[in-house]
Order: C-alpha cells, then structure tokens, then sequence
C-alpha cells in the first residue's frame, strides 16, 4: 500500500505559538491531500482538501486563516495551525487520494497536537 | 455517500471470531461497501471492500446481504491487537472524501 508521513507525530506547545504539521506520500505523487482532524471521542472529520499548485478548499466552519495549507510539491502538504489554542487540541490526519486498484484510500499515521 | 449504521461498541474473546454488523439500507447500485479500522491514536486502515459478492483477504472477511442492504465484517481469530473501532462507510471508489460515523469499538479480551 502507499506509504504516508507525518511530522512530527505528537507536539505540545503553548497556546498563542503556531505549529506546522508536515504530511509526505513517500511512493507516489499526490495531487490532491485531504486533512482530517479528530477530538477525542470522536470520529474523523475531514478540514479541508488542498490541491498542488493552487489555493485550498475548507469545509464549513474551518477557518481557512487559522489553517493554513500548503501543497507546494507532489510529496509534500503542510498544514499550520496559526496561534494555536486549547480548543484545537485534536488529532490532524492527512490522506492522500491514490487511483489504485481498490480505491482503498491510504491514510497518515496522525499527529497529536496539544496546546496548553 | 449512503448513511451506514453500526452498534457503538462489541466485545470479543481472543482466539474467536469477530463479527461486526452495519446497517446501510440506502445504499446506491454503484456504491460499494467498505471497511476500515482505527487503533488508538494512529491513522485508519484499510480492510476490505465489496460490491454484492462476499470477499474474503488476509485481514477479514465481508458479508454482503443480497439486497445490499447490509453488511457483517468478520475477522476470523480476533487477537488483542484487532482492538480498534471499525467504520463501514458506502461510497463510489472514485470519491475519496470519505465520511466516518462512530463505527464499532471492538474490544478483543484475553
């Protein structure tokens, strides 16, 4: 299956601070990245999907100047978060769609992010 | 995508099988049935998928009722580490924005 990184994979930091959380398709070139976040308890809701080489897409109610995405490369999409409070607390996943046999959709190990 | 419902948690004895059940009565013709899995604070995994025949790989088997209308994942010999929840989600293989429910917190005990 495809080979999905994230970066890092827990941080902590204070609330104010901004955090990059860097997601990388190591074996094949992603055009398009979707980001997930999870709290705690729940399920997965998607953010928003970045595209390569032009702006992202946000789902309603994300704020798309506290997230910010970058995909300036077919392995690479950022997302930071820009003066992180408690309340984005959460487990960020990104996925990238693969046309593969199965459609089966790959996803990232998830980084963990806690803001005091 | 169609709606799927699922019973909020499942307990299992390790060594015996799982089955989970998923409820998707509005399913389209061409959506398919599949199911992913997340263990504690890691990414969702891929399990398997079906159309209308039952499949069967190395991880779990899938069930498929005749009418669509639902589903049983079956994971032969639960261990420990199949400890996770389970979502079924219906979808059309060319969306990949996939939508979770809750899914099923299966707890495997020794």
């Amino acid at each position: 299956g495809a080979v999905v990184s994230q970066h890092p994979s827990w941080v902590i930091c204070k609330s104010g601070t901004s955090v990059k959380i860097e997601c990388r398709s190591l074996d094949f070139q992603a055009t398009t990245m979707f980001w997930y976040r999870q709290f705690p308890k729940q399920s997965l809701m998607l953010m928003a999907t970045s595209n390569e080489g032009s702006k992202a897409t946000y789902e309603q109610g994300v704020e798309k100047d506290k997230f910010l995405i970058n995909h300036a490369s077919l392995t690479l999409s950022t997302l930071t978060v820009t003066s992180a409070h408690p309340e984005d607390s959460s487990f960020y996943i990104c996925s990238p769609p693969r046309d593969t046999q199965y459609n089966e959709q790959f996803f990232g190990p998830g980084t963990r992010l806690t803001v005091l | 995508d169609a709606k799927t419902t699922q019973p909020t948690s499942m307990d299992c004895a390790e060594g015996r099988a799982a089955n989970l059940p998923c409820n998707h009565s509005t399913i389209s013709g061409n959506e398919y049935v599949y199911w992913y899995r997340q263990i504690h604070s890691q990414g969702p995994q891929y399990i398997i998928h079906g159309l209308k025949n039952n499949e069967t790989n190395e991880m779990a088997s899938l069930i498929i009722t005749e009418d669509r209308k639902s589903s049983t994942l079956i994971l032969p010999h639960a261990t420990l580490r199949d400890t996770a929840v389970y979502y079924c989600i219906v979808r059309v293989p060319s969306n990949y924005n996939l939508t979770f429910g809750k899914g099923t917190l299966l707890t495997v005990n020794p």
